[in-house]
């Protein structure tokens, strides 16, 4: 049972344009939402995160929306560029149970032409 | 300042051949964990570690074993491999205390099982 679902796949957004990717969960206890931004040949690195008892958060480019009622929540790049070219990928854990690991998505493949 | 160090960075393995995944942290955190990631199918936990002295299964733990040597070190051995087991392999570690923050991948290992 997949308890995260992300999509799209893989997007391609032309340099200056807004890439969103979306993530739906199922798990009600997740209280952590993550997104990892992942570069050929390298491990995922933190790019953001948000807690449920928010509604958006914004660093910079980057913008988490969050909507607990839906179970879902987004992730949007704002004036996209062509260094933003990875995969991202959503997950979700439980503060009270974070050792156990992070729950993925299956990861989005961005490319921004320029 | 290393993070997270994983050796080696490539290998090639005959069916049946067994070896071992090593992983080094040295940010002083308590959980570890061991990821492996295939195309289409995201990050998918195999074993972790709350602290020295203890692992865990996983999402897919079949063919796989761990030791949690001391803190700083985490192995995955594979002790005869599948092509079923080709892959790239992540160890990544975080601390409990924030353990929503701290998750650190290594760079990963490539695993070709022919």
């Amino acid at each position: 049972q997949q308890q995260v679902k992300q999509s799209p796949q893989s997007l391609i957004v032309q340099k200056g344009g807004i890439s969103i990717i979306n993530c739906a969960y199922e798990n009600t206890a997740f209280d952590y939402f993550p997104w990892y931004q992942q570069f050929p040949g390298k491990g995922p690195a933190l790019l953001i995160a948000i807690r449920p008892d928010v509604s958006e958060k914004k660093e910079g480019r980057f913008t988490i929306s969050f909507n607990k009622s839906a179970k879902q929540f987004s992730l949007h790049i704002m004036d996209s560029q062509p260094g933003d070219s990875a995969t991202y990928f959503c997950a979700a854990t439980y503060s009270g149970g974070g050792a156990d690991g992070l729950t993925f998505g299956k990861g989005t493949h961005l490319i921004i032409q320029p | 300042n290393a993070g997270v160090t994983q050796t080696p960075k490539f290998q090639v393995l005959k069916t049946g051949q067994s070896m071992t995944l090593q992983c080094a942290q040295d940010m002083n955190h308590n959980s570890m964990y061991w990821y492996r990631q295939d195309p289409g199918m995201g990050l998918r936990l195999i074993y972790y570690s709350a602290s020295e002295g203890t692992t865990d299964k996983g999402e897919v733990p079949n063919g796989y074993n761990v030791s949690r040597l001391n803190k700083r070190e985490f192995s995955l051995r594979l002790e005869s491999a599948a092509p079923s087991q080709t892959s790239v392999y992540f160890c990544a570690s975080s601390d409990e205390r924030k353990a929503n923050y701290g998750y650190t991948f290594g760079s990963g290992t490539r695993l070709t099982v022919v």
